[in-house]
């Protein structure tokens, strides 16, 4: 069965720290992968999404990156973080076969 | 891009039925789902419409109009374990875009 880990759980950094969230696929290939932010009380906001290995398309310009090393992971990045970057952060896949979007299970980010 | 709209709040009684709305506007419109997110939680998939017409999914049905740019989420024999937040989300192309979502509360 096909799951999705991503870690960490809850993560405290402070500001101009660098920060690395990964997201890893099991169980199928090839699929597309996204990473959300949910501010507190808000909707969830694409922020990168992949349809393949090395391939990454950004939704909005802002203090972070993504990679995908890999077929079934991605990373999530940034080299300063700002007090704004504090959320919840969603790691998503799909398959053209699976339409549905399966979420991990998140990051919360707080930025002191 | 696209515009997603839903209300913000809605009440409930226990063992009631309550329709959650939502409008879109997109280009390249390729499905309609809905989430369902408890406070602090992932979301998690509750329903997927990309042909008109209603899908019911034990006490859950999703309605799609796509040339109204409409759906709704029925939810009925409300339990209290139903009071979370249930998002709308568009596809277009590869892409998942989500409404603010709507918080239901269920009240005994």
């Amino acid at each position: 069965s096909q799951t999705i880990h991503q870690w960490p759980a809850t993560l405290v950094q402070p500001v101009g720290s660098p920060l690395s969230l990964e997201c890893t696929v099991e169980g199928t290939s090839n699929p597309n992968l996204y990473w959300y932010r949910q501010a507190a009380g808000r909707g969830l906001q694409l922020l990168f999404y992949s349809v393949g290995i090395g391939q990454i398309s950004s939704e909005v310009p802002q203090n972070l990156s993504a990679s995908r090393p890999q077929d079934r992971q991605f990373i999530l990045s940034s080299k300063k973080l700002l007090l704004s970057d504090s959320g919840f952060y969603l790691c998503a896949w799909n398959t053209e076969r699976q339409g549905s979007y399966t979420f991990g299970s998140g990051t919360r980010l707080t930025v002191v | 891009g696209q515009n997603i709209d839903q209300p913000t709040e809605m009440t409930a009684t226990e063992g009631a039925i309550v329709q959650i709305n939502c409008t879109y506007q997109t280009s390249g419109f390729n499905g309609l789902f809905w989430y369902q997110q408890h406070a602090g939680e992932a979301p998690t998939f509750l329903s997927y419409n990309v042909l008109d017409g209603l899908e019911e999914k034990g006490r859950f049905s999703s309605f799609l109009s796509r040339s109204k740019g409409y759906s709704y989420l029925l939810l009925k024999e409300l339990q209290m374990k139903d009071s979370a937040s249930y998002l709308c989300a568009v596809r277009a192309f590869y892409k998942l875009s989500f409404g603010a979502g709507t918080t239901v509360t269920v009240r005994a």
